[in-house]
């Protein structure tokens, strides 16, 4: 398995253009996480999904955020409209239920301008 | 509720020493806990994990981790510290009980290793 693939790897965008990550799960994991990491935040939980369900979604932001997981291969998490604040590296992890740890893509950078 | 606290934001280190990153968990349920070394510009890799099995866990490239739940700790060591190792380490903890997945990281502990 070729792991947890995020696209794009660096995105750049102008302030008030809508953004949308892509993550793709590693093949069987019944849960996927979203992450956002800044030197000021660290690490924080933003939506999970559990087969395709968003469970908890107290970590997005504001209503610009949106995450869908159409099914069981693809999720995206989108930001409409982008704002300079929204610049950081955006983590998709998937986890088997059988195991307890979860495994993480190679992140998205964003940059708002 | 869990929170994970990594006592050193920074820590450094001589190449062929001893390196020691320590982690304090609080957590109301039996937990799960983890070390993921960050290298720059990559993704999260798992060091290690402990899921209530032995309490001394062994990990990839030579790391080792022990729970101590009288302590409420789970440091991380490496008998002699490679120039490679230098990277971000975090600490993580999960609920080991069913249901509830949510995961707490603590805030990351850089470790830099001098020639």
């Amino acid at each position: 398995d070729a792991g947890v693939i995020q696209s794009p790897r660096h995105e750049v965008t102008e302030m008030g253009q809508e953004v949308t990550l892509r993550c793709k799960p590693i093949s069987g994991h019944d849960y996927l996480f979203w992450y956002r990491q800044t030197m000021m935040r660290g690490l924080e939980l933003l939506i999970y999904f559990n087969n395709n369900v968003p469970i908890d979604d107290s970590g997005m932001p504001e209503d610009r955020f949106s995450a869908k997981m159409p099914n069981a291969s693809f999720s995206t998490l989108k930001i409409q409209p982008s704002e300079p604040r929204d610049s950081a590296v955006y983590f998709c992890a998937s986890r088997d239920r059988g195991l307890a740890e979860a495994f993480f893509g190679q992140g998205t950078r964003l940059t708002v301008v | 509720a869990q929170s994970v606290t990594q006592l050193d934001s920074h820590v450094s280190v001589s190449e062929g020493t001893p390196v020691l990153l320590r982690c304090n968990y609080s957590s109301s349920y039996s937990p799960s806990l983890f070390w993921y070394v960050q290298h720059p510009n990559k993704g999260l890799q798992l060091l290690l994990k402990y899921t209530s099995a032995a309490t001394l866990v062994k990990g990839i490239n030579g790391f080792e981790a022990e729970f101590k739940k009288s302590e409420t700790s789970f440091h991380l060591t490496k008998p002699s510290a490679h120039m490679s190792d230098a990277a971000e380490y975090f600490c993580v903890v999960t609920p080991n009980s069913g249901g509830y997945q949510k995961v707490t990281f603590g805030t990351g502990t850089k470790l830099q290793v001098i020639p």
